[in-house]
């Protein structure tokens, strides 16, 4: 069955970095698009970054760009983002959701557990 | 504030029929297909209705989707007190380049 394993995440300082890995099992990686969603404390979900099944195509919520980097090592069954000069406001659950699609993007059918990211001082 | 609007809360008594409403712009629901997703207190989203009106296997059929315009409502009928949870509608938006949820819908079985 489709698995999805967030890990990570932890309590960061503002302006650090962070690396978020998303494990995936039960299905051929390389076959789907990827995303990143997080939702912060109490709140609504809010879609991050998405990448094409191969790694070519990116895309990014404006609240991230520039700052935040999705990639993935299919031979590894590895999905990650990298996060840099985190604020408070990053502070979230983040999920990994696999897309129906491997590209154009279709929808979000599988998630994650999701990983808490704190950033505070 | 989200992009797509939905009511903060809904709620109806067992057995009964009630409707969930997303309204966005040109750029994605009026171009684009509508998906809801069902979550659950400490869970993952679960998608509940793609494709506006789709069910995945295993969704009862209690639960429909419709899309008008830019427009899109979740409806559920003979409500369950295990349909508690928050309902959020998503559409990939064309101007954004990007998806956009709705800020979500806490449903309320009385």
């Amino acid at each position: 069955q489709v698995q999805l394993v967030e890990s990570g995440g932890g309590v960061v300082q503002p302006g650090t970095s962070l690396r978020l890995s998303c494990a995936a099992s039960g299905f051929t990686l390389s076959s789907y698009a990827m995303h990143w969603v997080r939702q912060a404390p109490g709140k609504g979900l809010e879609w991050v970054a998405l990448i094409s099944f191969d790694g070519s195509n990116h895309y990014y919520a404006e609240s991230v760009k520039g700052r935040f980097t999705i990639s993935r090592d299919n031979s590894k069954n590895i999905l990650c983002l990298q996060m840099g000069s985190l604020r408070a406001e990053d502070t979230a659950v983040y999920y990994c959701a696999r897309d129906r699609s491997g590209w154009p993007p279709e929808y979000f059918d599988y998630w994650g557990q999701g990983t808490l990211v704190t950033v505070s001082s | 504030q989200s992009v797509l609007t939905q009511p903060p809360s809904a709620s109806d008594t067992p057995g009964q029929r009630v409707t969930i409403s997303c309204s966005g712009s040109s750029s994605n629901i009026g171009s684009n297909s509508v998906f809801w997703y069902q979550q659950f207190p400490g869970t993952a989203p679960k998608l509940l209705i793609y494709r506006n009106n789709q069910r995945p296997s295993g969704v009862p059929d209690r639960f429909s989707g419709s899309k008008s315009g830019t427009s899109a409502s979740l409806a559920i009928s003979g409500l369950r007190s295990e349909d508690e949870a928050d309902y959020y509608c998503a559409a990939w938006d064309d101007t954004l380049s990007g998806w956009v949820f709705g800020g979500g819908t806490k449903l309320t079985v009385l």
